[in-house]
């Protein structure tokens, strides 16, 4: 079974271009989160939906960062313009309620210039 | 203070060793706590998965507990340099979404 797939791999952007980061979960995990984690710290949380409904967004810098989840399957995080701050790695994760463990893609590496 | 501490390390130990990795943590509401395994450019893969305060062993792994103190450990027996990664512990009040996590210990196992 696949498991969660994000793209691309690594972005290296200038300061005030948007960019977008695409997410396919695990089939059949209906909860995705997008997560943000910088250099030497854990992951932090930005948004989380539970199908196409984000029951989560409060850690979403909404000003720039937009997310949506159509059809309850795959999520695009976008980030409009971006800042040299905004460096980091974006995680995706998906899990099942059953059992709440959260599968994490291999991340989108971004270096803002 | 941060919610969850954890030493960022890195924690450099030889083949074969037992490692010891710990958090600490202030919220006394948190009941579920995870060690979650990190290698370089890849994503966080779960480890170990306890609830409330005792001991859990998997194979070479053993989590503890203790919510008196409010630490967690993580014991790895016969260290292997495939253990070599960053290891992060998280925990919960009540559901795996809310997790909080800790910044993530290095460790280095050589061969």
């Amino acid at each position: 079974e696949a498991g969660v797939v994000q793209s691309p791999r690594y972005k290296i952007i200038e300061k005030k271009q948007p960019v977008a980061f695409w997410c396919n979960p695990i089939s059949g995990h209906n909860t995705l989160y997008w997560y943000r984690q910088n250099l030497g710290q854990g992951p932090e949380l930005l948004i989380r939906y539970e199908n196409e409904e984000a029951v989560d967004d409060s850690q979403l810098p909404k000003d720039r960062f937009s997310a949506e989840r159509l059809k309850g399957v795959d999520s695009t995080l976008k980030i409009q313009p971006a800042e040299l701050g905004d460096s980091a790695v974006y995680l995706c994760a998906s899990s099942t309620r059953q059992t709440g463990e959260l599968f994490f893609g291999e991340g989108s590496r971004l270096t803002v210039l | 203070q941060k919610e969850v501490e954890q030493d960022p390390g890195p924690l450099s130990v030889p083949e074969g060793a037992i490692v010891s990795l710990n958090c600490t943590y202030s919220n006394s509401a948190f009941q579920y706590f995870m060690w979650y395994r990190q290698y370089s450019r890849k994503g966080p893969e779960l480890l170990m998965y306890t609830y409330s305060s005792g001991n859990k062993e998997d194979g070479r792994f053993t989590a503890q507990v203790d919510k008196s103190s409010k630490y967690i450990s993580l014991f790895i027996r016969d260290s292997q340099p495939s253990d070599s990664a960053t290891y992060l512990c998280a925990m919960s009040g009540g559901s795996n979404y809310q997790l909080i996590w800790g910044a993530g210990t290095k460790l280095i196992i050589k061969p």
